[in-house]
């Protein structure tokens, strides 16, 4: 089975600082990787997701951007964080009917 | 539209069983997926079913599906403390790489 390994836990950012969040997945090769945000431990939002190496879809306008360098990695950037992208950062991968999620980033904008 | 209904909380007593249920929108072939999430922690699959069937029992867990009324539900069995999370009903329709979430339902295992 698919294993997804996110870094780090967690995060303590300044407003206005750059944001680099990992996800790699071991287990299966071309899966479709997304990234999810989950404000307030409720619902989740689809921010991001990719079906191939260098392809990226976005679902909200916003401070991010996705990108996906190697087949099982995918990474989540800021040039300037807000304090609005505090919240809890799932990345998930999907191969087949199935996705799997990571444990998760917290990220806090202070 | 894309939208997955779920009630916001559950409580129930150790040993009974919990019925979470959920109403989705997509109404052509479609995997319906249960995840379950404790505190700090990512979400777990717990089991899925396609649109074409009506039931999948998994040990405790027993998934129905009402095509008609597009509601789906997750039944735990013989609840016990550690079933106490919040979970997640989503949907993707066939042929497609969305999955779109409820707002989870808060499930609360009272001793």
């Amino acid at each position: 089975s698919q294993t997804i390994h996110q870094w780090p836990a967690t995060l303590v950012q300044p407003v206005g600082s750059p944001l680099s969040l990992e996800c790699t997945v071991e287990g299966t090769s071309n899966p479709n990787l997304y990234w999810y945000r989950q404000a307030a431990g409720r619902g989740l939002q689809l921010l991001f997701y990719s079906v191939g190496i260098g392809q990226i879809s976005s679902e909200v306008p916003q401070n991010l951007s996705a990108s996906r360098p190697q087949d099982r990695q995918f990474i989540l950037s800021s040039k300037k964080l807000l304090l609005s992208d505090s919240g809890f950062y799932l990345c998930a991968s999907g191969t087949g009917a199935m996705a799997f999620f990571g444990q998760g980033t917290r990220l806090t904008v202070v | 539209g894309e939208d997955v209904e779920q009630s916001l909380f559950l409580s129930v007593r150790e040993g009974d069983s919990s019925v979470i249920n959920c109403t989705y929108t997509d109404s052509s072939s479609t995997y319906l997926y249960w995840y379950k999430q404790e505190p700090g922690a990512g979400l777990q699959l717990l089991t899925y079913i396609f649109s074409n069937m009506d039931m999948k029992q998994d040990q405790r867990l027993t998934v129905l599906l009402n095509k008609k009324d597009k509601h789906l539900s997750l039944r735990i069995a013989d609840t016990q403390t550690g079933d106490s999370a919040i979970y997640f009903c989503a949907e993707r329709a066939a042929g497609t790489y969305k999955y779109i979430f409820g707002t989870g339902t808060r499930l609360k295992v009272l001793a």
